[in-house]
């Protein structure tokens, strides 16, 4: 089935330092790649998103590059501050399958002062 | 504008009880999303439903769980004899009609915690 792997699971990183995540997908239709932010207790919080049709996209610190030859996609913050902290989630869906997201397995970010 | 409301926040229910939890989603918009958080890991999909209709729902246990999206009032997941294990977080997610891979906003969510 649908599947997306995510890593690593946790990552810690310097205030001021960059931070990767990447996340591979399973399905070949998938088209839509979207990255969310939680803090602790709270809702899932929409960063950045990327189409199939583009292979990266930035806003402001954030960027979120896709490869699908290789059915890869990665999310960079550069510059990280402590509010950066949070968990970090990749997704990817199909276009005829409307809001129906496959989430990877998150990565917890620390950003230490 | 207001969010995709969820209510309540945290629900208790003993073993052997029913759950409701309820979502409106955002104004102008007909298609809901629900997911379940298990503690420490990723968002799961549940059930997709416009009014009146469950699209898929290839992500809803088979038994004790249900849905819906009536044609007025907020969307209703039901877990019926809950279980320890359906401890959850649960969140709900909207997008307008015209929703093909349009970005989904979240609600708070309701904690279920099952004694």
């Amino acid at each position: 089935g649908e599947n997306v792997e995510q890593h690593p699971s946790t990552l810690s990183v310097q205030e001021g330092d960059s931070a990767v995540i990447k996340c591979t997908y399973s399905d070949s239709a998938s088209n839509y790649f979207p990255w969310y932010k939680q803090e602790l207790g709270k809702r899932p919080q929409l960063i950045i998103d990327i189409r199939s049709n583009v292979g990266e996209k930035k806003d402001q610190r954030i960027a979120v590059t896709l490869n699908k030859t290789a059915k890869h996609f990665s999310l960079h913050i550069t510059e990280t501050q402590p509010e950066d902290s949070a968990v970090y989630f990749c997704a990817a869906s199909r276009s005829n399958q409307g809001g129906k997201l496959i989430f990877g397995q998150g990565t917890e970010l620390s950003v230490k002062p | 504008n207001a969010g995709v409301m969820q209510n309540p926040r945290h629900l208790v229910r003993r073993r052997g009880q029913e759950a409701r939890l309820r979502c409106s989603p955002m104004k102008g918009h007909s298609h809901v999303y629900w997911y379940r958080q298990l503690p420490e890991e990723g968002l799961k999909f549940m059930v997709y439903l416009q009014k009146e209709n469950i699209i898929d729902e290839s992500g809803m246990p088979k038994e004790r769980f249900s849905a819906e999206f009536p044609k007025e009032g907020p969307s209703i997941l039901r877990i019926q004899q809950v279980v320890r294990g359906d401890s959850a977080a649960y969140f709900c997610a909207s997008s307008p009609q015209t929703g093909d891979n349009s970005p989904l906003h979240f609600g708070n969510g309701t904690r279920l915690t099952v004694t």
